[in-house]
């Protein structure tokens, strides 16, 4: 168990909908990261917040935000979904700049 | 951009058998280099890293070392065991202009082992 905890486990969701995933990180990490694992893209690094800021962004849809409350939880939301959105979403947390990251288990969306 | 290149999978090895994952990166800069595994429904644990040329990162019988020169970090175990049937990720700690790391991962190798 790497205390990182990801809600929901699956989500089943129509095309043009919007849903949240949410992610708790470790206690005492103030980052939390959001990757998609596809078929077809991979493992990618969307977004990075630190402390409640955003920090960095990578292959991150402008349909897909973020944020991290004061509790450092954070929340994924994607908008008007496409088929092509179905993937594994993981997030992770770590602290500081550390390299060092510990993954949740996942939130597998399928939009049908 | 930063990059990692891992061998296809699927692996498929008997019980015991030696098991070799290739992994090769581009970088620029020294990054740390990381295998995690992802065992069926489950989530990505990091496995074994190594920070600087020529570490060895080992874990559960697991190895791998850190070669600038071949730009490689291949996992190796001596005798694997059905339990190590799963997604092996290869990855590297990418330096963000932020000053955080982001992972870049392999594309993935599946292991089956058969008993």
């Amino acid at each position: 168990d790497s205390g990182v905890t990801q809600t929901p486990k699956h989500l089943i969701t129509a095309t043009g909908q919007r849903v949240t995933l949410r992610c708790s990180p470790r206690s005492g990490d103030l980052s939390v990261y959001w990757y998609q694992q596809s078929l077809d893209q991979g493992l990618q690094f969307l977004i990075q917040y630190y402390n409640g800021e955003e920090r960095a962004k990578g292959n991150i849809l402008e349909r897909f935000s973020a944020q991290q409350f004061p509790d450092l939880h954070s929340e994924l939301n994607l908008s008007s979904l496409e088929l092509g959105d179905s993937a594994l979403y993981f997030c992770s947390s770590g602290s500081g700049s550390s390299y060092e990251q510990y993954f949740g288990p996942g939130t597998r969306l399928t939009v049908t | 951009g930063d990059s990692v290149t891992q061998m296809e999978g699927p692996v498929t090895l008997s019980e015991e058998a030696f098991l070799t994952i290739n992994c090769t990166y581009t970088a620029t800069g020294y990054p740390s280099l990381f295998w995690y595994v992802q065992y069926p429904g489950e989530g990505l644990q990091l496995l074994l890293k190594a920070t600087k040329a020529d570490d060895k990162g080992s874990n559960k019988g697991f190895e791998a070392t850190y070669r600038k020169e071949t730009t490689s970090f291949h996992l190796e175990k001596g005798s694997v065991q059905v339990s190590d049937s799963a997604v092996y990720f290869c990855a590297l700690s990418d330096r963000m202009n932020t000053g955080f790391q982001k992972l870049v991962f392999g594309t993935g190798t599946r292991l089956l082992v058969s008993p």
